[in-house]
């Protein structure tokens, strides 16, 4: 089977660093994702890791451990727009195809 | 460019009535796919088109759920009968091939009374 973790809430103080985990276990494996999600709103994309390391996109970076199938997603200097939910997703393939397997989400609270 | 377009945005049926979702994707985007989150739980996926053929339709729940994509474009999924346990909200995505990202729409929230 297929199956994602990570913690369902975070808090942390605006300016502060917060890690948010997700680990996976799945029949195959292409690559892991974070979306973000904001109240009402669409999930947006955030990074993609298809390598072992750690990928930085301005104040986000995403990290990836193949053989821990262990990722986590770290926010620098946060803001309170950055209040929302966050999945991770893992990229599987069925039948020739891709697709995105979803966690549960973890939603983050930013405190002023 | 436009994004994922969803209508309606929310919906409110009896059980046992028929609703239909309709999702515009990004004109380009061959693949479309079909999630749904059921309250705080994962965004499960429901079904992956590439153009109007149906690739990947593993996660529908059952055959009360029928989706389509007219012309490789539009896509409507149908729910007949509704029962109350399809509330939750529908999200559709769409991704050129050989792309990571999925760009969602906003959902439709729908709830079966």
């Amino acid at each position: 089977g297929q199956s994602l973790e990570q913690p369902s809430e975070v808090t942390a103080v605006e300016g502060a660093i917060v890690q948010i985990n997700c680990t996976y276990q799945t029949s195959g494996f292409y690559g892991l994702s974070w979306y973000q999600q904001h109240d009402g709103g669409a999930p947006t994309f955030l990074s993609y890791n298809a390598l072992d390391g750690l990928e930085e996109t301005g104040r986000f970076s995403s990290f990836l451990s193949r053989s821990d199938s262990y990722g986590y997603l770290l926010l620098q200097e946060l803001q309170m727009k950055d209040s929302a939910s966050y999945f991770c997703a893992v990229r599987d393939r069925v039948s020739g195809t891709y697709k995105y397997i979803f966690g549960t989400g973890t939603r983050l609270k930013v405190l002023a | 460019e436009a994004g994922v377009t969803q209508f309606p945005s929310h919906s409110v049926i009896e059980k046992g009535q028929t609703v239909t979702l309709r999702c515009d994707p990004i004109s380009g985007h061959d693949n479309l796919y079909w999630y749904r989150r059921v309250m705080g739980k994962e965004i499960k996926f429901l079904l992956h088109f590439v153009k109007e053929s149906k690739q990947d339709e593993s996660g529908m729940p059952n055959n009360r759920f029928l989706a389509e994509r007219t012309g490789g474009t539009y896509s409507t999924l149908k729910v007949q009968p509704a029962e109350l346990e399809d509330s939750g909200v529908y999200f559709c995505a769409s991704s050129q091939t050989g792309k990571y990202g999925y760009t969602f729409g906003s959902g439709t929230r729908l709830t079966v009374v």
